[in-house]
């Protein structure tokens, strides 16, 4: 299975903050459709996840653009510029190219 | 609006099996593929596994594979978790999700197994 890796942000958050979130996947999830097969889902508390961003960099429908991702193959990053109460909740990174769909352990994100 | 509409809480007893079920409205269920994902209180998502109602194709999770069994009704548009032989560490909450690209997901419903 592919194992996801993901990092601790540094809590609590200063409100207006940027930061990065990253993760990284025991195997490359670049596909030869030339995608990169990795999910980033926002999980506010007592809430649904939703999606944030797919294929490694495209934001989801009714995202703000405050949110963007990036990475390689095996390592990935995910954005926020200038955190707002509103993007408080745990992140987590998936992978998408193999069966078992696999998640990262979650990144949880407080404000000061 | 697509919508995913989950059945209600469950309490059920070690060893017994439950079945939950998850309706999609706003958008015929054959358009999707639904997956189901498991999160423990407090704890990370899980990958459970993930049906096509197209044909009824699954593909499961090693661990889930002797536990969850999914099905779907194309005629109601609904999908079905079920889970058998049900201990504490079955307590959790269970999502469906179409889980990707079009991304839409229930409310969850929360299953305590207790005696």
């Amino acid at each position: 299975d592919i194992v996801m890796t993901q990092g601790a942000l540094p809590n609590p958050v200063p409100s207006g903050e940027s930061v990065s979130i990253t993760c990284r996947s025991s195997k490359s999830l670049l596909y030869s459709d030339g995608k990169t097969y990795l999910n980033w889902y926002l999980q506010r508390p007592g809430q649904s996840p939703q999606l944030l961003i797919y294929w490694m960099s495209t934001r989801a429908s009714g995202v703000s653009d405050r949110f963007s991702g990036s990475g390689s193959g095996t390592d990935f990053t995910l954005k926020i510029s200038g955190v707002e109460a509103e993007d408080v909740g745990v992140y987590y990174c998936q992978q998408g190219l193999e069966f078992p769909y696999t998640f990262g352990a979650g990144t949880k994100l407080e404000l000061k | 609006e697509v919508q995913l509409q989950q059945s209600g809480a469950e309490l059920v007893r070690p060893g017994t099996s439950v079945k939950l079920s998850c309706k999609v409205s706003g958008d015929t269920i054959i358009a999707y593929y639904m997956h189901f994902v498991k999160q423990r209180p407090g704890q990370g998502l899980e990958w459970i596994g993930r049906i096509d109602p197209e044909d009824d194709s699954t593909k499961y999770a090693k661990k889930f594979k002797n536990k969850a069994t999914l099905t779907a009704d194309t005629s109601s548009n609904t999908a079905y978790l079920k889970l058998s032989s049900l201990t504490s560490e079955d307590t959790a909450t269970y999502f469906c999700t179409t889980l990707g690209q079009r991304d839409y997901w229930g409310q969850g419903v929360m299953v305590t197994v207790s005696s």
